[in-house]
């Protein structure tokens, strides 16, 4: 199973845009790098899920380079409800239970 | 749609008490996955279920126990408590790959059991 690596916490402003990067450099030809969000006293929410290239949906994108080892987490203009932990996952697609949650990046949007 | 639900919301127990947790999967989903959540921590697997049967398991020891029902709701039961048995207890649904779905859908969790033992 890959081990990820993600900075332990990162400090943003209203309306900037917040990168968080994550190692994986043993991430498997059939694995998947998926995200979550978690708030604080709530379970962790889905944001995105990609194997290469970018990907982009209605809250975020990932950038993942052509080696895979690592993957980008884009949040643009960020607002302080996205003060949250962010979780950087990477498992094989068939086997979501595989998947080990590290102890996130804690991000902290100031006003 | 109806989300993951879980109960109780909180929960105290003694050590060496035994404790069920519950939670409703999200409609259609027929895989649970359990979560425990130490202070500080991510979310460490302890097993999940499908078509009621424990399918993968993580490294908890067996006083952690579980069940899925026909309707994919499912029960955690932890028997003779520790005090480091005090964390958040989370549950996901998923939708399994073995519905010929290629992959497994996303984890949708429910916003867990907090559980103190004393």
């Amino acid at each position: 199973l890959a081990k990820t690596t993600q900075p332990i916490s990162m400090d943003s402003y209203e309306g900037q845009e917040v990168n968080i990067t994550c190692s994986h450099n043993n991430i498997a030809t059939n694995d998947y790098i998926t995200w979550y969000q978690q708030f604080p006293s709530q379970g962790p929410r889905f944001i995105i899920q990609g194997y290469k290239t970018k990907v982009t949906n209605e809250v975020a994108s990932l950038f993942i380079p052509a080696d895979r080892k690592s993957s980008t987490l884009s949040l643009p203009r960020v607002s302080l409800s996205d003060t949250a932990v962010y979780y950087c996952l990477v498992g094989p697609m068939d086997s979501s239970y595989k998947l080990i949650f590290g102890s996130g990046t804690r991000l902290l949007v100031r006003p | 749609e109806t989300g993951v639900t879980q109960s109780p919301t909180h929960l105290i127990k003694t050590r060496g008490q035994q404790v069920t947790l519950r939670c409703s999967s999200q409609s259609g989903h027929n895989t649970v996955s359990w979560y425990q959540q130490a202070l500080g921590q991510g979310p460490q697997f302890i097993f999940q279920y499908y078509r009621e049967e424990e399918n993968g398991r993580g490294n908890f020891p067996p006083r952690f126990s579980g069940l899925q029902f026909p309707n994919y709701s499912s029960e955690l039961n932890v028997n003779a408590l520790e005090l480091d048995d005090s964390a958040l207890y989370l549950c996901a649904s998923s939708l399994g790959a073995w519905q010929g779905i290629s992959g497994d859908s996303p984890l949708h969790f429910g916003n867990g059991t907090r559980l103190t033992v004393t």
